[in-house]
């Protein structure tokens, strides 16, 4: 049983496409995120969505549009892919308690995005 | 803005001995720091979660501390096995972001046999 699950797990392609990545979680949470690792290997977020709602938003080009149809989904989709873009990308999530500081977030096993 | 850096970069140790691995973050005000490993090729998973409130916890073999004054945590992993290898993560969440981790750049780990 996989907690939070991304699809496709490898993905290439051509510039100035546009693609998908979905991510589910069965973990019963509310909060979900998308983080991006560079080649660099730092891991930064771009967004997260809280109910469905959109609550973070880092400086992210507006060519990547997150949707969350629902608590347990989080697509991230990418209009005009860029030779920058090519990075993994990892979903994430968390159940937000009521003290603030005790939640774990569950990671993806990421998707490897390779724009040519 | 919270910054984490992680130093060293890479770490090779000859099995069965100790590792210690250093985190440090430039603002004090957070609600937690977290140590996740990070296999090639796989995602992250988190190791152990210090509150604020808290000066360590311990996992098995892991046993992570914390001092929030001086913007530093040390993971200690014990009687290392070749298992062990793999990329060592820590990350805050500041108090002025909500739920958002800041990652530190990680440490590579590799344990000889």
């Amino acid at each position: 049983d996989t907690a939070v699950s991304q699809t496709p797990k490898y993905l290439v392609t051509q510039m100035g496409n546009d693609k998908s990545i979905k991510c589910e979680q069965n973990l019963g949470h509310d909060t979900m995120y998308w983080y991006k690792q560079d080649s660099k290997k730092f891991l930064k977020i771009m967004f997260s969505y809280n109910n469905k709602e959109l609550i973070i938003n880092e400086t992210v080009p507006n060519r990547f549009s997150p949707k969350s149809p629902d608590k347990a989904h989080l697509n991230l989709h990418i209009n005009s892919l860029e030779l920058g873009d090519s990075a993994v990308y990892f979903c994430a999530s968390s159940q937000v308690l009521r003290l603030a500081g005790q939640e774990t977030q569950y990671f993806g096993p990421g998707t490897r995005l390779l724009v040519l | 803005k919270q910054e984490v850096t992680q130093i060293p970069a890479a770490l090779s140790v000859p099995e069965g001995e100790n590792l210690v691995l250093n985190c440090s973050f430039t603002d004090s005000a957070i609600y937690n720091l977290q140590w996740f490993r990070q296999d090639p090729g796989k995602g992250l998973t988190s190791l152990l979660l210090i509150q604020s409130s808290q000066r360590e916890q311990t996992s098995g073999r892991l046993n992570a501390s914390l001092d929030k004054s001086s913007g530093r945590s040390t993971l200690y992993i014990a009687a290392s096995q070749p298992g062990d290898s793999a990329t060592y993560l820590c990350a805050v969440t500041p108090k002025a972001a909500g739920n958002k981790l800041t990652f530190g750049g990680g440490t590579r780990v590799l344990v000889k046999p």
